[in-house]
């Protein structure tokens, strides 16, 4: 069985800040990592995902992650933000032979001019 | 751009009645799912459906669930007497292939059992 840690459920930062969403996992087989983002009133859309090769990813509204094996770890960087980015982010794992998402508890990112 | 696409938005109904999630997935995808959110808390998988037939289902996915692809479009999930504790957003999710990774999510169904 996975699991996945969020370690900040609120994260506010001003407009043009860098920002980074930390997100932990634990699992005793491979897998693919995922970020998603939500918001307001809207369903989850796929920001980035980890399956093999290069451990920095990039994604869509210039968002990167980076894999991390010995530290089970995948945080969610932007070097500068938006109000527009202000959303819910939710880390998720994915066994490589399975099909189930585990998500963790989600980071509220509130962006402030 | 396809998308998931579920109805009704936003449902409300007493407690002990009979609710149907409707969600379309997107029309080459044939693996299906069901996710909830309660209020505060997690993304939780219910169930997965692939080949006409539950593929997997979680410990909250119990003999008041059930799951059905009724046509080639439509993929519905009832709960049969619902509870308080229902209440929750529920997503549904398709994804292309086995080999396809990425999961797409429809807007999701509040669903407030009152």
């Amino acid at each position: 069985a996975q699991s996945v840690t969020q370690l900040d459920s609120q994260v506010p930062v001003f407009e043009e800040a860098p920002v980074e969403l930390r997100c932990n996992y634990s699992s005793s087989v491979s897998v693919y990592l995922f970020w998603y983002v939500q918001y307001p009133n809207q369903g989850l859309q796929l920001l980035l995902k980890y399956l093999s090769g290069s451990t920095l990813v990039k994604g869509i509204n210039g968002f990167e992650a980076e894999f991390n094996k010995s530290q089970t770890s995948f945080h969610l960087r932007k070097p500068s933000v938006h109000i527009s980015d202000t959303a819910e982010y939710f880390c998720a794992v994915r066994e490589t032979s399975g099909s189930r998402l585990t998500f963790g508890e989600g980071t509220q990112l509130t962006v402030n001019p | 751009e396809p998308e998931v696409t579920q109805t009704p938005s936003h449902q409300v109904t007493q407690m002990g009645q009979e609710v149907i999630l409707r969600c379309v997935p997107i029309s080459n995808h044939l693996y299906f799912y069901w996710y909830r959110q309660i209020l505060g808390q997690k993304v939780e998988f219910l169930v997965s459906f692939y080949n006409n037939e539950i593929s997997e289902k979680s410990e909250i996915f119990d003999d008041q669930f059930s799951v059905e692809r009724p046509d080639g479009s439509n993929f519905t999930l009832k709960i049969r007497s619902t509870k308080l504790e229902d209440s929750a957003m529920y997503f549904c999710a398709s994804r292309q292939d086995r080999l396809n990774t990425e999961a797409f999510f429809g807007q999701g169904t509040r669903l407030t059992v009152v």
